[in-house]
């Protein structure tokens, strides 16, 4: 597609249970990163794939979190037992994998916002 | 490691007026810096860069950023915002040299234009 596409654009849930939230990168893009937009937090960085590298996963913030990304396009974040703490904004955003100093360009989807009751 | 800290978390403004959103950055080695912009209901976008070069860069759209390294600094300026500008600011550092996983980002600032 033309741009990051992100799903599904909403999702309610309640505590405890499972979440997946869907990122597709834009076509041609290696890098793909996950974030989490909190109110007032500004954007908190999740994970980050790059290539066929192993993902850079400093960010997620507890083990009920993970990704994976197949065949290096469609990525899926999980979100185990969610808890009230987990609702916020996920972001998905893909590059170009050259290096801030050639490119410096993320692209963002419009995100998928989560709300735990 | 790299930290960056917007002052402002909000700015009205009136239509026509000029406008500055302040970002101070930390870092010991040199860095990359970056303001994206968030409108209503959409993905952030970038709107300007420093990588190196000249300290003065400049967006589109007619904003423009200064890299201050004395001062830790890279505000954003425009001298007559317009109501379409309302939207949401985040500054951004990296290492120079590094990748985009290393993107810091602020915790933005939202910028209102009023008539």
């Amino acid at each position: 597609g033309a741009g990051v596409s992100q799903s599904p654009s909403n999702k309610v849930t309640e505590k405890g249970k499972d979440v997946e939230l869907r990122c597709d990168p834009i076509s041609g893009h290696t890098a793909l990163y996950w974030y989490r937009q909190s109110l007032g937090q500004g954007l908190e960085f999740l994970i980050y794939f790059q290539g066929n590298s192993a993902p850079d996963k400093s960010g997620l913030p507890s083990d009920r979190f993970s990704a994976e990304r197949t065949g290096g396009s469609v990525s899926t974040l999980t979100i185990q037992r969610t808890q009230q703490e987990d609702s916020a904004v996920y972001l998905c955003a893909s590059s170009l994998d050259y290096g801030l100093g050639r490119d410096g360009e993320l692209f963002f989807g419009e995100g998928s916002r989560l709300t735990v009751l | 490691a790299q930290s960056v800290t917007q002052l402002d978390s909000q700015v009205p403004v009136f239509e026509e007026a000029p406008v500055e959103l302040r970002c101070n950055y930390s870092s010991s080695v040199s860095v990359y810096l970056f303001w994206y912009v968030q409108y209503p209901n959409q993905g952030l976008q970038l709107l300007l860069k420093y990588l190196s070069g000249s300290t003065l860069v400049e967006s589109i759209n007619g904003f423009e950023a200064e890299f201050n390294k004395s001062q830790t600094s890279f505000h954003l300026r425009k001298p007559s915002v317009h109501i379409s500008d309302t939207a949401e600011y985040f500054c951004a550092v990296s290492r120079e040299g590094g990748s985009q996983g290393n993107l810091i980002f602020g915790k933005g600032t939202k910028l209102s234009v009023k008539p």
